[in-house]
């Protein structure tokens, strides 16, 4: 059983341009979560999606961030007009209950 | 406001002697609790968990955490560190409100030197 599964690891982006963010959960996981962690600082909770569905969206921000898990294929997160603030490691888990399982992340930099 | 603490940023100790790692938690209800190791440029990893039952709880690597329901802490330990323990320690806490939703402390760096 694989594990989580997150691409690419490391994403170049222009100010200004998107970046997309692919998760494919562990097989059977029907949670995703996402998570924003910077250098000194501890992962921050953006979004919690089931298939088809964001449940907990409180740690997104208001704008330009956008999070889909659709009923078939990766969980998307997607982030519009990059600043360079965007730059940080972005980290998906799965879950089937209570205990996470995470990828080993995205690395974005923003030039 | 809910939130977890992890007050050290980092915590040195000599390999064979025991470690500590603080976490205290401001979160309302029965939540569950963690701990996580992150290796570097790795993703996180499950170390242990408590949901209900005895206080001390063991996991993996030796580890162990005891949960203080009267101080809202759940402090990680080790009897005897490794220099292969050095790594990023996260406490963190699943809100148990019908989701799975899990708030992460900031993180706390253990530096086990041989």
């Amino acid at each position: 059983n694989a594990g989580v599964m997150q691409n690419p690891r490391h994403l170049v982006r222009r100010r200004g341009q998107e970046a997309r963010l692919r998760c494919s959960p562990m097989k059977g996981h029907s949670h995703v979560y996402w998570y924003r962690q910077l250098p000194e600082e501890g992962l921050k909770f953006m979004v919690y999606l089931q298939k088809e569905n964001i449940i907990d969206e409180s740690g997104m921000p208001k704008e330009r961030f956008s999070a889909e898990f659709p009923k078939e294929g990766p969980s998307i997160l997607r982030i519009q007009q990059v600043v360079r603030g965007d730059s940080a490691a972005y980290f998906c888990a799965s879950s089937p209950e209570e205990k996470l399982f995470f990828g080993s992340g995205t690395q974005l930099s923003v030039l | 406001a809910q939130s977890v603490a992890q007050p050290e940023d980092q915590v040195n100790v000599a390999e064979g002697n025991p470690l500590t790692v603080k976490c205290t938690y401001s979160v309302s209800g029965n939540p569950y609790l963690f701990w996580y190791v992150q290796y570097p440029n790795r993703g996180l990893q499950f170390l242990l968990k408590y949901i209900t039952g005895d206080n001390l709880v063991k996991g993996s690597y030796g580890f162990e955490a005891e949960f203080n329901k009267s101080q809202t802490s759940f402090h990680l330990k080790k009897p005897s560190a490794l220099v292969s323990d050095s790594a990023l320690y996260f406490c963190a806490v699943n809100l148990n409100t019908g989701g799975f939703k899990t708030i992460f402390g900031a993180g706390t760096r253990l530096f086990v030197k041989a």
